[in-house]
This record gives structure tokens, sequence and C-alpha cells, in this order.
């Protein structure tokens, strides 16, 4: 399965400041994703992200608060914009693993923990 | 609409067999994913069914039956180290992975 690296690993950040999540996969895939899961709740996904082509977001999540690149088939980023402390949570990136088969199973990375004060 | 349940939390003890049940509504589906996620870390893939029955991986097995909208997943001869949650997640006609919230498994010796 793909390796997947996350930065930074955690942050502590002040409220109206912006923060550039990075994530990088050892293999090229097409599509990657970004979510976020909240102390003790489940994983909701934020956007999928296609190399050469804008992001595709989920309902109740824009743009402009969450712009994403993805420069290439290895690499994307999540900017969280303006934050809030509803924006601390744990965020998340997951490739799909086209190597298991029929399943297409999301493989993760370790996660950025974010704490907005 | 879509929805998916699992139970918050289960406790059992260690060396015991442990169900943890997950059921699911929806229009379209493309295959039901369990995952267990270690407290502070990412969700790791266990498992994959698409077909009604049984795929058994070790001391882990999944279920799926679709016409009741029902899977579960069986833990045997549990470990102190299989204490996490574990979320199901189906695949619907959109092939976006729709997460139940987890269920939190306590083992206790």
């Amino acid at each position: 399965s793909a390796v997947i690296s996350q930065k930074p690993s955690r942050d502590i950040c002040q409220r109206g400041t912006s923060l550039t999540i990075q994530c990088q996969v050892d293999s090229q895939v097409t599509m990657m994703f970004w979510y976020r899961q909240q102390p003790g709740q489940s994983l909701t996904l934020i956007a999928t992200a296609n190399q050469g082509s804008e992001a595709t977001y989920e309902s109740g999540f824009v743009i402009d608060k969450f712009p994403i690149s993805r420069p290439n088939l290895t690499f994307s980023t999540l900017t969280v914009s303006n934050m809030s402390p509803e924006d601390s949570s744990i965020y998340l990136c997951s490739v799909e693993d086209v190597g298991q088969g029929d399943s297409r199973a999301q493989y993760f990375g370790p996660g950025t923990r974010l704490l907005v004060l | 609409g879509q929805n998916i349940d699992q139970p918050t939390e289960m406790t059992a003890t260690e060396g015991a067999i442990v169900q943890i049940n997950c059921t699911y509504q929806t229009s379209g589906f493309n295959g039901l994913f369990w995952y267990q996620q270690h407290a502070g870390e990412a969700p790791t893939f266990l498992s994959y069914n698409v077909l009604d029955g049984l795929e058994e991986k070790g001391r882990f097995s999944s279920f799926l039956s679709r016409s009741k909208g029902y899977s579960y997943l069986l833990l045997k001869e549990l470990q102190m180290k299989d204490s996490a949650s574990y979320l199901c997640a189906f695949r619907d006609s959109n092939y976006q992975l729709i997460w139940g919230a987890g269920t939190k498994l306590i083992i206790k010796p």
C-alpha cells in the first residue's frame, strides 16, 4: 500500500491566521482526499483533489476557506484559512490504493492535529 | 437518503469474541469497508465486502448482507491491542465513502 506523510503533524494557531497542511505520497495516485475528524467523531470529507483540475468540495466546505492545491500526482496541500476555534480538528489526507483490487480501499496519512486558540 | 449506524461503545474481555454491527441505508451500494483506528492515529484498512457472505482474515472476519443493509465485524481471541475504534463505511453510487461514527471497543483483562 502507498506510504503517506503529512506535515505538520500538529500545530497550535491563533484565530484569524491560516495554516497549510502538506500531504506527500510515495507513488503516483489519481485521487487524493482531505478529511476532517473532530474529537470522538467520524470522518467528514472536505474535498477530493485531482491533479490538473479544481478540487471538488463537499457540502458545507468552500474553496475560500479550504483552498487545495494538487500540483502533481504525489503531492497536495490543504490550507485552513482565517481560522477559528471551530476549526480545531484532525485533518487527514488519503489516497485510493488501486493495488487493492476491486476494493480501491483508501489509505490515510498520519494526520495533522490542529488547535486554534 | 443515506445513513449508517453502529454502536457507540462496546466492552469485551481479553481472549473472548466480539461482534460489532453496522447497519446502513442507501439507494446505491458499491461495497462496505471496516477500518481500525487507535487513539491518536489514522484509520487503517481492515476489510472489504461487496458480495453477501463472510470474509475471513486471521482473527478478524467481516460479514455482509446487502438485502438487510447489515454488516458485522467479528474479532476473535481478543488482545489488549485490539482496543480501538472500529469504523464502518459504505461506498455509494457516486463512489464516495459514507462513514459511520465508529464503535469504541474497550478490552478488559
